[in-house]
């Protein structure tokens, strides 16, 4: 069983769109974190939550941890073809500084 | 800093044969982690360590053996190659007090035959 559930599994936008992803679980996330990888390539931090309610922003790509830690959206505004690529969002989900559970990750293309 | 050090980044292995992947990371973090990934599957859990002479297993453990001797470093071996560990694998470090992000290695492209 998939203990953090990704979706959708793939998204398709037109350049300009804003799009929203999201990662859920049945379990506390008790620390959420959103990665980058370019096909073929390494993965690029975005950024880390950890307290229900918490938003934080990186250039056009803003992500959010519900109030109940569950449930983790990451809304990109304006997409561009440099957004396209795989995201993944990973959880500590037996507590703090337990191990890290990735989930199947997102695949997202931009049409120019 | 170097910051997570993988080697090597591409290995062919005929099936039965062992080799190890090394990972060293230069950051003094606690927390050390091999995961693979193949297309559609995401990054799964191989083992972990939360310290020098502590592991502990992932969501996939079997065919790998870890240790961790060393704060620095978390060799991963692979004791009898079988096509179903064709894979990339990640090599991933982060603090354990004030949690912050998850340092991720390059990348190991495996190919067993």
């Amino acid at each position: 069983s998939q203990e953090l559930e990704q979706s959708p599994q793939s998204l398709i936008v037109q350049e300009g769109k804003n799009l929203t992803i999201n990662c859920t679980s049945s379990k506390t996330l008790y620390g959420l974190y959103w990665y980058k990888q370019k096909y073929g390539e390494g993965l690029i931090f975005l950024m880390m939550l950890q307290k229900g309610g918490e938003e934080k922003s990186h250039e056009k790509i803003t992500a959010k941890l519900d109030e109940k830690k569950q449930q983790s959206s990451l809304h990109i505004t304006a997409s561009q073809p440099s957004h396209a690529g795989i995201y993944l969002c990973g959880a500590d989900l037996e507590g703090a500084n337990s191990k890290l559970t990735f989930g199947k990750g997102i695949t997202l293309s931009v049409r120019p | 800093n170097a910051g997570v050090t993988q080697t090597p980044k591409f290995q062919v292995l005929k099936t039965g044969q062992s080799m190890t992947l090394q990972c060293a990371q230069d950051m003094n973090h606690e927390y050390m982690s091999w995961y693979r990934q193949d297309p559609g599957m995401g990054l799964r859990l191989i083992h972990y360590s939360v310290g020098a002479g502590i592991t502990d297993q992932g969501e996939v453990p079997n065919g790998y053996n870890v240790s961790r001797s060393t704060t620095e470093d978390f060799p991963l071996r692979l004791l009898s190659a079988a096509p179903s560990q064709t894979s990339v694998y990640f090599c991933a470090s982060r603090r354990l007090v004030n949690t912050g992000e998850l340092f991720f290695g390059e990348g190991s492209r495996l190919t067993v035959l």
